[in-house]
């Protein structure tokens, strides 16, 4: 079936340095959506992409969407202790329902 | 807070035993979404409802089932539990149908656990 792999699964980085997950999907979206969970919280809405190829920021979050609409990455820079979470991309396959296929998460730790 | 409301917070019951999630969301907002979170594990989307008529359906188990009520709160049914059906429900909603193009507003989730 459809699915939205995301990698890594986890990641521990010491406090300022970079972070960087991959999202991938075995078909090709029409976008794809970032959500943020902190620990014990609820997904929260960050950013839509849509264009291929398309890149959007905010602040130190880097989004972009791949040439082929089939992945996408959420960069940090200079990780902080806030951005602590569960990262997940989530799209929706160009051919299927309108359903949001979530992906399997990556958890950041950030260590002072 | 996102608007978003959902009882109770915790559920806590026994196998075999039939539970009701309660929703509310955001004013203004036509469509619901059920997702289920288990332990170290993703968000798998059971259903979705817009407008009161059941608009996309995920891996929702038969035993399971939701309703959208005219004001637009949704409950989500959970019978025959079983030990694995422990997890955290969410609930969320958007304004359109299309949840690929409006984002999706999460409750605060209704964790259950069976025993």
């Amino acid at each position: 079936g459809q699915q939205v792999m995301q990698i890594p699964q986890y990641q521990h980085v010491q406090e300022g340095e970079d972070f960087t997950t991959y999202c991938n999907s075995s078909t090709t979206l029409s976008n794809i959506q970032w959500y943020k969970q902190r620990p014990g919280g609820h997904p929260v809405f960050l950013i839509q992409l849509v264009k291929s190829g398309e890149v959007k920021k905010q602040k130190r979050l880097t989004f972009q969407f791949g040439e082929a609409k089939k992945n996408s990455s959420l960069h940090i820079t200079a990780t902080q202790t806030t951005d602590v979470g569960t990262y997940f991309c989530a799209g929706r396959h160009r051919y299927n329902t309108d359903k949001l296929i979530f992906g399997t998460g990556t958890r950041l730790q950030v260590f002072p | 807070d996102s608007g978003v409301t959902q009882t109770p917070k915790h559920l806590i019951t026994a196998t075999g035993q039939r539970v009701t999630l309660r929703c509310s969301p955001r004013s203004g907002d036509l469509s619901v979404y059920w997702y289920q979170q288990s332990l170290d594990q993703g968000l798998q989307f059971l259903i979705q409802y817009y407008n009161g008529e059941e608009r996309a359906k995920g891996n929702i188990l038969e035993r399971f089932s939701a309703q959208q009520f005219p004001d637009l709160h949704s409950e989500l049914n959970l019978s025959s539990l079983e030990l694995g059906d422990s997890a955290l429900y969410f609930c969320a909603s958007s304004a359109r149908g299309d949840s690929s193009v409006s984002e999706q507003f999460f409750g605060p989730g209704t964790r259950l656990t069976v025993l």
